[in-house]
């Protein structure tokens, strides 16, 4: 078991540009979660999946912030477009039937 | 907003010894669990506990917890230099499954050789 793969590990970018954080969970898990993490805010609920479907997506701070789930195996998180108030390492999650979350080693934006 | 605030902040311990952190949440909950995170990495599950239980131990983890005060304690026996690490508690509501996880502000723990 690969664990969950999250890619890249690192951007930095251009406020302005858009940004696209990939996910893939572990294969059988039904759930999938994208967390943000700063410093000021700690760790923070953006948006979770239940079999490829958008459950809350209250967390999610604006409508530049959207994210999709293709298929069970894989997950994107778009910033479009992206500020330098984005710049945070972003999780993502994933979760069976009565398993608790495995994450990914996060992508660390930086918007400059 | 956190959910959870975690005590203390910070805590350096020598190898051998124990340790304790602490966690106050502010709303009723379905379970409370610890996770570890290591610099650079993400968080790894450690331990859950439902509201219905007042202690859990696995390994060299004891986790209570008291839901009269809303709180919850991690300890660590015989502490290793490999714990070092920041640990979080986690809380799962009462709707949604407890999908939602709120997390606290973690203690940054460092055991020294």
């Amino acid at each position: 078991d690969a664990g969950v793969i999250q890619s890249p590990r690192h951007e930095v970018t251009e406020m302005g540009q858009e940004v696209t954080l990939r996910c893939k969970p572990i294969s059988g898990h039904d759930y999938l979660f994208w967390y943000r993490q700063t410093m000021m805010r700690g760790l923070e609920l953006l948006i979770y999946f239940n079999n490829n479907v958008p459950i809350d997506d209250s967390g999610m701070p604006e409508d530049r912030f959207s994210a999709k789930m293709p298929n069970a195996s894989f997950s994107t998180l778009k910033i479009q477009p992206s500020e330098p108030r984005d710049s945070a390492v972003y999780f993502c999650a994933s979760r069976g039937p009565n398993s608790p979350l495995h994450f990914g080693n996060g992508t660390r934006l930086t918007v400059t | 907003s956190q959910q959870g605030e975690e005590d203390p902040q910070a805590l350096s311990i020598q190898e051998g010894e124990n340790a304790t952190m602490n966690c106050s949440y502010k709303t009723s909950i379905n379970n409370l669990q610890w996770y570890r995170q290591n610099s650079g990495r993400g968080l790894v599950h450690l331990i859950l506990i439902r509201s219905n239980e007042r202690e859990k131990h696995s390994g060299r983890l004891r986790v209570t917890l008291d839901t009269s005060k809303k709180s919850s304690s991690l300890l660590i026996t015989a502490s290793r230099a490999a714990d070092t690490a920041s640990y979080f508690c986690a809380t799962g509501g009462l709707t949604g499954g407890g999908n939602k996880l709120t997390f606290g502000t973690g203690t940054q723990l460092k055991v020294e050789l």
